[in-house]
């Protein structure tokens, strides 16, 4: 069965700072799929983004970036230059190539963002 | 930017009651999704549906659960017979194609509260 595990419930960090959330995963496929989405306060979850599996380079949108470890089994999401807007929870996320995209969610970190 | 609606945004209940949770999907998406998350867990895979018909469910959906796009806009989820532990964040999701990189797009949710 795939899980996905975010060890951490809660994050702060100064603004302007860089943060670096933590999620790992287990699964038996070989090819899948990683995302983080991003749920503001009384919003819906957003996109941040996504790595495929089979790609080795690391995938970046703008301040966001992730490490992705594939032996290890771990995404990790680095937020450079914190703003207050980036305070929300953020979940991990996997999916399969075999299935409809159908998502496995860890528990998301809470982060803070300190002005 | 189109969006993933849901109404409504909160619905209580009492138990054993039947309840319809109804999303409108972005308009030329074709796969679509429902999510359920119990306070302080995590969000949970419930069903995915594509060409009018399931393609994938959960061990959660059981009998009582149903999904329908009665006329190609609206996107429902019904419980037929609500239970203490259906209380939940209900998120609906459509993505366009069947690429697992393809995004999805969250609802803001419906909190689902059984007395």
């Amino acid at each position: 069965a795939q899980t996905v595990t975010q060890s951490q419930p809660e994050m702060s960090v100064q603004e302007a700072e860089t943060v670096t959330l933590s999620c790992t995963y287990d699964t038996s496929e070989s090819d899948y799929y990683l995302f983080w989405y991003k749920q503001p306060p009384s919003r819906q979850m957003i996109l941040v983004i996504r790595q495929e599996a089979y790609k080795q380079q690391n995938a970046t949108e703008n301040r966001f970036s992730v490490n992705f470890q594939k032996a290890a089994k771990s995404f990790s999401l680095k937020i450079s230059d914190s703003q207050l807007g980036d305070a929300a929870m953020y979940f991990c996320a996997q999916c399969s190539t075999g299935s409809q995209g159908n998502l496995i969610f860890g528990k998301g970190t809470k982060l803070s963002v300190k002005p | 930017e189109p969006e993933v609606t849901q109404t409504p945004s909160h619905q209580v209940t009492q138990m054993g009651q039947e309840v319809i949770l109804r999303c409108v999907p972005i308009s030329n998406h074709l796969y679509f999704y429902w999510y359920r998350q119990i306070l302080g867990q995590k969000v949970e895979f419930l069903v995915s549906f594509y060409n009018n018909e399931i393609s994938e469910k959960s061990e959660i959906f059981d009998d009582q659960f149903s999904v329908e796009r009665p006329d190609g806009s609206n996107f429902t989820l019904k419980i037929r017979s609500t239970k203490l532990e259906d209380s939940a964040m209900y998120f609906c999701a459509s993505k366009l194609g069947s690429f697992g990189t393809d995004t999805q797009y969250f609802g803001p949710g419906t909190r689902l509260t059984v007395l």
